[in-house]
């Protein structure tokens, strides 16, 4: 089972950051907080993934909290081509080990 | 990002007849893959686990003698769909691991774009 709370649906205006939020509360000390998104009958996209310093890269902005109980993932300026499933998943991180998915949240970017 | 590729991209077969799915990943090598299913309007499910030059680990619920998995070499996995009913009907998509760089912290897992079955 997933060991994460995601809502089940956002909206987000064209432009505008869209926060996704990600309660995970089980997560054990050497888990990591990845976040994939699924376009329409694609396969998953790797977005980021971190352990417990806030990341950033050229997709997304990832913030944790101190006590690593739920997270945030930013998109600074969510565009059309945004609209997704975005799924919050914790993980060891190792090579073996397989990615379990939750229902993640359907965002929907809006012009 | 690394790349995976899955082919075909969609197939449609009798019911009955066997369907073969491969997944490649084409700029480095990954010692593990997975083979995951998903169905309308549902969440990604684990099938198996898939290690070059041994036997699939599979999940609690696929039969192994229906979903026949082959990892042969450290850039290819095949699934193979033997004996196909409707119900067998899914998107079907594979992932791989970027085997782990020294001090790398966490390791990503990239996806294939996956592969529509449709079984008649």
């Amino acid at each position: 089972d997933a060991k994460t709370t995601q809502p089940p649906s956002m909206d987000c205006a064209e432009g505008r950051a869209a926060n996704l939020p990600c309660n995970h509360s089980t997560i054990s000390g050497n888990e990591y907080v990845y976040w994939y998104r699924q376009i329409h009958s694609q396969g998953p996209q790797y977005i980021i993934h971190g352990l417990k310093n806030n990341e950033t890269n050229e997709m997304a902005s990832l913030i944790i909290t101190e006590d690593r109980k739920s997270s945030t993932l930013i998109l600074p300026h969510a565009t059309l081509r945004d609209t997704a499933v975005y799924y919050c998943i914790v993980s060891l991180g190792s090579g073996n080990t397989p990615l379990v998915f939750g229902k993640g949240t359907r965002l929907s970017v809006i012009a | 990002g690394a790349v995976v590729s899955q082919h075909p991209s969609r197939v449609i077969c009798k019911s009955g007849t066997s369907v073969k799915i491969e997944c490649r990943s084409l700029d480095f090598q990954a010692t593990t893959m997975f083979w995951y299913r998903q169905f309308p309007k549902q969440s990604l499910m684990l099938m198996a686990t898939s290690n070059e030059g041994s036997k699939a680990t599979y999940e609690q619920g696929v039969e192994k003698d229906k979903f026949l998995i082959n990892h042969a070499s450290l850039t290819l996995s095949t699934l193979t769909v033997t004996s196909a009913h409707p119900e067998d009907s899914s998107f079907y998509i594979c992932s791989a691991t970027l085997n782990p760089r020294t001090g790398y912290r966490g390791n990503e897992q990239y996806f294939g774009p996956g592969t529509r079955l449709t079984v008649t």
